[in-house]
């Protein structure tokens, strides 16, 4: 137990889709994160909450959509997706600026 | 961007080897830290190394972070086999409070 949940585990959806990936935080911290790992790259930040309030990250294409309604939960709405965005979706929430506490990841497949 | 380089990418062993990552930064880091990521896991945090040439110990693993505070290595003595996984260097600077992670570098023990 991490502390960090992610639901779902595996998901796989078609290009047409819409889905969204959901991470809770029972670890009272006030960041939040959204990584992207796949096989060819390192971990890449997309999207960071710190105190419910947005950090931009411009290099992350609009179809992926991040939600903070509280300190607590942390969505990715995802939609028209491509087969090169499958990949380990991992959230992680930290106290700033300490460590950072992962998630057990969303493997998400584009078809 | 800041970029964080990270060598040896895969590194077989026999079991009972020492083994080492190095991690590079293009930037002065204000501390570094390490993860460790077991084959179908998520990383999860083993340390952070704040003061220029600071060396840490747990166990079997030593952490050493340089002098001028842009390098870092983990050397593991004497591997086991649940010392497989990947091994990740992480600075912040991935854009507000987020981490840029290096590549990895995928420990592979033979027995």
């Amino acid at each position: 137990e991490t502390g960090v949940t992610q639901t779902p585990r595996h998901l796989v959806m078609g290009m047409t889709n819409k889905k969204s990936l959901k991470c809770e935080q029972h670890l009272g911290h006030n960041a939040m994160y959204w990584y992207k790992q796949s096989a060819k790259k390192p971990l890449e930040l997309m999207f960071v909450y710190s105190l419910e309030e947005r950090v931009e990250n411009n290099s992350v294409p609009s179809r992926f959509s991040p939600e903070c309604p509280n300190s607590s939960h942390l969505f990715l709405h995802l939609h028209t997706l491509q087969p090169e965005d499958s990949a380990l979706y991992l959230c992680a929430s930290s106290q700033r600026p300490g460590k950072a506490f992962f998630g057990q990841g969303t493997r998400l497949t584009v078809v | 961007g800041q970029q964080v380089m990270q060598i040896p990418q895969y590194q077989h062993v026999q079991e009972g080897e020492d083994f080492t990552t190095y991690c590079n930064s293009s930037t002065t880091l204000s501390n570094i830290q390490w993860y460790k990521q077991r084959p179908g896991g998520h990383p999860v945090f083993l340390i952070q190394l704040v003061k220029s040439g600071e060396v840490k110990k747990q166990k079997r693993l030593t952490f050493q972070f340089g002098e001028a505070k842009k390098n870092s290595s983990l050397h593991i003595t004497a591997t086991q086999t649940t010392d497989v996984g990947t091994y990740f260097c992480a600075g912040p600077g991935g854009g507000a409070d987020g981490l840029t992670f290096g590549k990895g570098t995928h420990l592979i023990i033979q027995p």
